[in-house]
């Protein structure tokens, strides 16, 4: 079993759409938690950080994370064209820990 | 926000032969840089952690002698792949992290894209 699982997806939406990234782990370890962007063929940026669990909202993105049900998710409100791209989970024991991502969901917002 | 550049962007090689990759912080000093592999549809999965000065730690199952790595200074860290074979072909992509930084200061560069013949 993988420490992280994530759906490839693709994942296509109409623009203007809700849009649910979901990734689940199995490591109880885990207390830093990251949702990344990556465009084709370019380095992931990050969108979101959250420290245990709890909620997290910046502009169109909340990012949710239940540590008892070992769950974290993405939401991206009022979707975009430009939103598409490949959206990766992260997560880690510690600050200064390595990160262990999941494979990544590939969204596609379409107008 | 801050910069992570790596060089070159894509390469192509002959089975055998050796291939350096760059990773460099262009606007802050990084003790410590990440490198990681990403195959076509696959996560990221780090293979080494490079500190400045010291030597490399590898994850579990990367041969230290195949993929060698250099982080000279502050600023620049080199993953060597020797005697690269096709299934090394690969996006290798490099993150770095600013002095006194967090797990959410890990900036990464922009990928190197290894074909190897």
């Amino acid at each position: 079993q993988k420490e992280v699982e994530q759906d490839p997806g693709p994942l296509s939406v109409p623009e203007g759409a809700i849009v649910s990234l979901n990734c689940t782990y199995s490591n109880s370890a885990f207390q830093y938690f990251m949702w990344y962007r990556q465009y084709s063929r370019k380095g992931p940026e990050l969108l979101m950080y959250t420290y245990s669990s709890g909620n997290k909202e910046d502009g169109r993105f909340t990012a949710q994370v239940d540590k008892s049900s070992k769950y974290i998710s993405l939401f991206i409100r009022d979707s975009q064209p430009s939103d598409s791209a490949t959206y990766l989970c992260a997560m880690s024991r510690y600050n200064t820990d390595k990160l262990i991502f999941g494979t990544g969901t590939r969204l596609q917002v379409f107008p | 926000g801050a910069v992570v550049s790596q060089h070159p962007s894509r390469v192509i090689c002959k089975s055998g032969t050796s291939v350096k990759i760059e990773c460099r912080s262009l606007d802050f000093q990084a003790t410590t840089m990440f490198w990681y592999r990403q195959f076509p549809k696959q996560s990221l999965m780090l293979m080494a952690t490079s500190n400045e000065g010291s030597k490399a730690t590898y994850e579990q199952g990367v041969e230290k002698d195949k993929f060698l790595i250099n982080h000279a200074s502050l600023t620049l860290s080199t993953l060597t792949v020797t005697s690269a074979h096709p299934e090394d072909s690969s996006f290798y992509i490099c993150s770095a992290n600013p002095l006194a930084g967090g797990i959410d200061t890990q900036y990464f560069g922009p990928g190197t894209r290894l074909t190897v013949l």
